[in-house]
């Protein structure tokens, strides 16, 4: 079945430190990607979006990287700051193409 | 800026009551969304829809109900409350131009605790 998942529940980095968010997709068919920040006490917020026709797309301080062939997707924040510090679900569309399948989430945690 | 509100923060209910979440938009979205975030299993759709009087199931629509009379406006109904059904509850909307494939906007949240 279709599942999208973390590969670790949580991240520690120090601030000014780049943090790499990894995620694991099961349908080799999806053909759109999209990460979102959820901070403590709010609903999450749109990062960035990826289609499957790219390898890669920047934002500002944030890149995704996509890998089809090992159905992968990673988030990369630069220069990390106390205010990124979230939890960060990656999504893929499913596979009748109406609606996103989350992943667990991945908790960042950014010491100053 | 889009704005998704949620009718309660925090809700305390008793096993066996009805239970009415509303959620309502202001950017004229087509697509409104339910979903439940528990500790470790990420957010999981409950149901969505895609126009008034309209709805479909998602992942988990065992033991929930919607209602969309206006576009605006979403509601999820727990017809009889169970402990198991305590959570935190997100409504969310997008703009419906491409399906599935387009940002959804989160309201903040309903906690609801079942008691």
């Amino acid at each position: 079945g279709e599942s999208v998942g973390l590969h670790l529940p949580t991240l520690s980095v120090q601030e000014g430190d780049n943090s790499i968010i990894n995620c694991a997709y099961s349908n080799s068919a999806s053909d759109y990607f999209i990460w979102y920040k959820q901070e403590s006490g709010k609903g999450p917020q749109f990062i960035i979006d990826i289609r499957s026709n790219m390898d890669k797309r920047q934002g500002q301080r944030v890149t995704v990287l996509l890998n089809k062939t090992v159905k992968h997707l990673s988030l990369q924040i630069a220069a990390t700051q106390p205010g990124d510090s979230a939890v960060y679900f990656c999504a893929e569309i499913n596979q009748a193409g109406t609606a996103l399948i989350f992943g667990k989430g991945t908790t960042l945690s950014v010491s100053s | 800026d889009v704005k998704v509100t949620q009718s309660s923060r925090y809700l305390v209910k008793r096993t066996g009551e009805k239970v009415f979440l509303e959620c309502v938009q202001d950017m004229d979205h087509e697509n409104m969304f339910w979903y439940r975030q528990d500790p470790g299993l990420g957010l999981r759709l409950i149901y969505f829809s895609y126009d008034v009087k309209m709805k479909e199931k998602g992942d988990i629509p065992e033991g929930y109900s919607v209602s969309r009379e206006k576009k605006e406006r979403f509601s999820l109904i727990l017809e009889s409350a169970s402990t198991n059904q305590t959570s935190m509850y997100l409504c969310a909307s997008s703009q419906g131009l491409a399906g599935g494939r387009e940002t959804q906007y989160f309201g903040p949240g309903t906690r609801l605790l079942v008691l």
